[in-house]
């Protein structure tokens, strides 16, 4: 069945570090990719999102590139900020309607 | 135009109450989906709803549990005879078509069963 499995964190980095968290899923055929960010107390809002193989969405200095041949949605951002500490969710969503999310990764930047 | 709003924020119940989740999607939605969060885990997917309709609950615990979205007013998540381990965030989302579309996420409904 689909899957999502991501990087298990905490992460820890210094304010204005590279950030990587890993994002695989299994699917067959051509899922939806996401990332969401869930900021302390709040519900998760829509990071970014890919359709279709070799897309890259981006948004707030976030990238990810989905990669059929590795089956991958890593998350990126090339300098991290106090503000970008929350928990972040890799997600995809294929035939159906749910989508699947994988556990999280607590990102924690500090000054 | 107001986002997803769930209520109530924070609910705790006894062993054994019922609880009620509210789930007011954003306008012009007509999808509802649910999700629950337990500790330290990630979102999994509950029911979909459209209006008056129950799509998928493939994932709701085939007792104690039951949702609806009815022709008007909120979707509703019931939780009968809760027990600890119902214990977990609550979420609602809606989308305006389904499938692929992006889905808006409430805040949550946090229950603690005590």
């Amino acid at each position: 069945g689909d899957s999502v499995t991501q990087m298990e964190g905490p992460v820890t980095l210094s304010e204005e570090a590279f950030l990587t968290i890993n994002c695989t899923y299994t699917a067959t055929g051509y899922p939806s990719l996401f990332w969401y960010v869930q900021y302390p107390g709040e519900g998760l809002q829509l990071l970014l999102k890919a359709t279709k193989a070799d897309d890259k969405g981006s948004n707030k200095g976030f990238e990810a590139t989905y990669r059929k041949e590795t089956t991958s949605f890593h998350l990126e951002k090339g300098s991290v900020q106090v503000s970008d500490s929350a928990v972040y969710f890799c997600a995809l969503i294929h035939t159906g309607n749910q989508f699947y999310f994988g556990t999280g990764t607590s990102l924690t930047v500090i000054p | 135009n107001a986002g997803v709003m769930q209520n109530p924020r924070h609910l705790v119940r006894r062993r054994g109450q019922e609880a009620r989740l509210r789930c007011s999607p954003m306008k012009g939605h007509s999808h509802v989906y649910w999700y629950r969060q337990l500790p330290e885990e990630g979102l999994k997917f509950m029911v979909y709803l459209q209006k008056e309709n129950i799509i998928d609950e493939s994932g709701m615990p085939k007792e104690r549990f039951s949702a609806e979205f009815p022709k008007e007013g909120p979707s509703i998540l019931r939780i009968q005879q809760v027990v600890r381990g119902d214990s977990a965030a609550y979420f609602c989302a809606s989308s305006r078509s389904g499938g692929a579309d992006e889905a808006f996420f409430g805040q949550g409904t946090r229950l603690t069963v005590v």
